[in-house]
């Protein structure tokens, strides 16, 4: 079973406006923290924001914010006011809190186009 | 800002060729990775390593693959015999011994196997 799934293999956006990247994931450790990597086409990967399961409030950074429902287990990334540098794929990862090694479990990305 | 630093950025061998790809982690980092990625695929895990050892490997990382962390800076990874199939974005990233912190990745190695 897929522990990470992103069900959009590719979103377009209007600049400016805001977009929902969906991600949802699997796992039975109480324990766990979600990220999501911006990669632009240059393959680099950029961290953008993390999710702890402990945490109360959604996680935010700058025009990222994180949708956090734990109940139903997803971690959906918002970002607001699209730019055309955000162009990029985009990737939903997940840590495990038992996995001593603290490897990220990447699901498959979406593709985000930025249209002016 | 620290960061990590992955060379060569692309390296082209003949199948059957030994590589290695170098890394310089974050110096304050405990926990060293490798991922791989075929082109347009996602990010997979190869191998952690932690306290001068693997501390998990996954089923990509077969006894073609080595990992080495010679001289407490460089985190180094070597394909023995290099397959066609080997070919990838080849990632290295560091992070602290918190479950809460990111993963910092370097640039990568883009593997080209002909």
């Amino acid at each position: 079973a897929q522990k990470i799934t992103q069900t959009q293999p590719g979103m377009f956006v209007q600049e400016k406006e805001a977009v929902t990247l969906d991600c949802t994931y699997d796992t039975s450790d109480p324990s766990y923290g979600l990220f999501w990597y911006k990669q632009p086409s240059s393959g680099e990967m950029i961290f953008l924001i993390y999710q702890g399961s402990y945490d109360q409030q959604n996680a935010t950074e700058g025009r990222y914010s994180l949708n956090f429902q734990k109940a139903r287990k997803s971690a959906n990334l918002v970002i607001s006011a699209s730019q055309l540098g955000d162009s990029a794929m985009y990737f939903c990862a997940m840590r495990e809190g038992k996995d001593s090694s603290y490897k990220l479990i990447f699901g498959s990305g979406t593709r985000l186009l930025v249209r002016p | 800002e620290p960061e990590v630093t992955q060379t060569p950025s692309h390296q082209v061998t003949q199948m059957g060729q030994e590589v290695i790809l170098r890394c310089v982690p974050i110096s304050n980092h405990l926990y060293f990775y490798w991922y791989r990625q075929i082109l347009g695929q996602k990010v997979e895990f190869l191998v952690s390593f932690y306290n001068n050892e693997i501390s998990e490997k996954s089923e990509i990382f077969d006894d073609q693959f080595s990992v080495e962390r010679p001289d407490g800076s460089n985190f180094t990874l070597k394909i023995r015999s290099t397959k066609l199939e080997d070919s990838a974005m080849y990632f290295c990233a560091s992070s602290s011994d918190m479950l809460n912190t990111e993963a910092f990745f370097g640039q990568g190695t883009r593997l080209t196997v002909v």
